[in-house]
């Protein structure tokens, strides 16, 4: 069975960096095909993809976002890591990690995510 | 704005069919497949659809996709009290606006 977490600050001050970290179980980042992704949701608006780890760590980047994240991810640990900067209130969302099926090559299993304030 | 453009409403009755609609580009849609995601409230969203009409192992199907050229089609037939939510369009985007695009979602009411 497949589980991801996401963890980290609930809340970070304007222009701060904000770390989540993703722990998960069931697979393994090192299957070819596998990924992980980020992907977030203001309060009452729509899903936005951040980003994605591949199993070869080969990263893929939001393009309106790329300059503020960097994606990594610690096999042995089971986890992935992004990092956001320069943190704004337009950041404050709730943030999703999920598991990147091989074959379906779509997001299917997600965390049950982690809400981030921006405030000061 | 998202890449994806999907109905920002739909509604029905019980037992009614209902289609959420998707549009997209010739980048997205036209060469991709595309997914459909179930938002319950409060809770993560849910693989509905993946490769334009599959479903996952658990999805109902009363639950069905499809896709023409650049836009896609979720339909909900039998719609349940519990259908209500909101629902999301996705697909991979071959072009520099981001390799994975989500719709705009569309709540769905059941009356």
């Amino acid at each position: 069975q497949i589980t991801l977490k996401e963890s980290g600050p609930t809340l970070v001050k304007p222009t701060q960096t904000l770390t989540l970290t993703c722990t998960f179980s069931g697979f393994s980042l090192s299957t070819s095909g596998v990924g992980v992704g980020w992907i977030r949701q203001p309060p009452g608006k729509a899903l936005e993809w951040l980003a994605l780890i591949y199993w070869d760590d080969d990263k893929r980047y939001s393009p309106s976002l790329k300059s503020r994240l960097t994606i990594t991810k610690d096999t042995s640990k089971n986890q992935v890591v992004l990092t956001m900067t320069n943190m704004d209130p337009v950041d404050t969302a709730t943030y999703y990690c999920a598991h990147l099926h091989g074959s379906y090559h779509a997001f299917d299993i997600w965390g049950q995510g982690t809400m981030v304030t921006v405030s000061s | 704005q998202s890449v994806l453009t999907q109905p920002p409403s739909a509604s029905g009755t019980p037992g009614q069919r209902v289609t959420i609609s998707c549009s997209g580009s010739s980048s997205n849609i036209g060469s991709n497949y595309v997914y459909w995601y179930q938002q319950l409230p409060g809770t993560a969203p849910k693989l509905l659809i993946y490769r334009n009409n599959q479903r996952p192992s658990g999805v109902p199907d009363r639950f069905s996709g499809s896709k023409s050229g650049t836009s896609a089609s979720l339909a909900i037939s039998g719609l349940r009290s519990e259908d209500e939510a909101d629902y999301y369009c996705a697909a991979w985007d071959d072009s520099l606006s981001a390799p994975w695009v989500f719709g705009g979602g569309t709540k769905l009411t059941v009356l």
